[in-house]
């Protein structure tokens, strides 16, 4: 069974600072893709960014970046320049052969004003 | 169009009703998905459909029977369900019904319906 952990429950960050969420995964697959979704009171799920296992280099998506370090099973978000409506539950989530699709735990992040 | 519709936005049903989800997509994803999400939870996978079968089944109690009629729609068809049921339920879809992971596979959520079981 693939699990998928964020050990951070709750975070803030100051406006305009920056902010890493952790995420940790457990899985015995070569390939799979690993996801940030960002879920806002609306309670819409918002995909933030996404990575390809099978790539080495970390992806971006203007403020947002990701620090994946395969061997360990880690994928962390870095989200600079933190702006109001980025508070939010933020869910790290692994995606697998055969469209299986599971999330972490979540982190709440509330930027302060 | 990228957009998954749920409807209904809200419902309210007694345990000995019946009811039913409904959720379309016209992005021709072969790949369907209902998660269940109580408040400050991730969301659960509750089932998967890959080309209008039913491919992944999470041990989902008999109460909940989701339905593909065609490959834009799904259904969640809803009896007897218990107070506990009260939840957010999502439907996603994702481009792909064979399961491979292909360059851009993401899933593409729809608003939810927030279902109170009373």
């Amino acid at each position: 069974a693939q699990t998928v952990t964020q050990s951070q429950p709750e975070m803030s960050v100051q406006e305009a600072e920056t902010v890493t969420l952790s995420c940790t995964y457990d899985t015995s697959e070569n390939n799979y893709y690993l996801f940030w979704y960002k879920q806002p009171p609306s309670r819409q799920m918002i995909l933030v960014i996404r990575q390809e296992a099978y790539k080495q280099q970390n992806a971006t998506e203007n403020r947002f970046s990701v620090n994946f370090q395969k061997a360990a099973k880690s994928f962390s978000l870095k989200i600079s320049d933190s702006q109001l409506g980025d508070t939010a539950m933020y869910f790290c989530a692994f995606m697998m052969t055969g469209n299986q699709f599971y999330f972490g735990t979540g982190t709440s992040l509330t930027v302060i004003p | 169009d990228t957009e998954v519709t749920q409807t209904p936005k809200h419902l309210v049903m007694g345990m000995t009703n019946k009811k039913s989800l409904k959720c379309e997509q016209h992005m021709g994803h072969r790949a369907m998905y209902w998660y269940k999400q109580k408040a400050k939870k991730p969301p659960e996978l509750m089932f998967v459909y890959s080309y209008e079968k039913l491919s992944i089944n999470e041990s989902v109690p008999s109460r909940f029977s989701p339905e593909c009629p065609n490959s834009s729609l799904l259904n969640l068809h809803l009896h007897a369900l218990q107070p506990e049921d009260s939840a957010l339920y999502l439907c996603a879809s994702s481009q792909l019904g064979t399961g491979g992971l292909e360059t851009n596979e993401k899933l593409f959520f729809g608003s939810g319906t927030q279902l109170s079981v009373l």
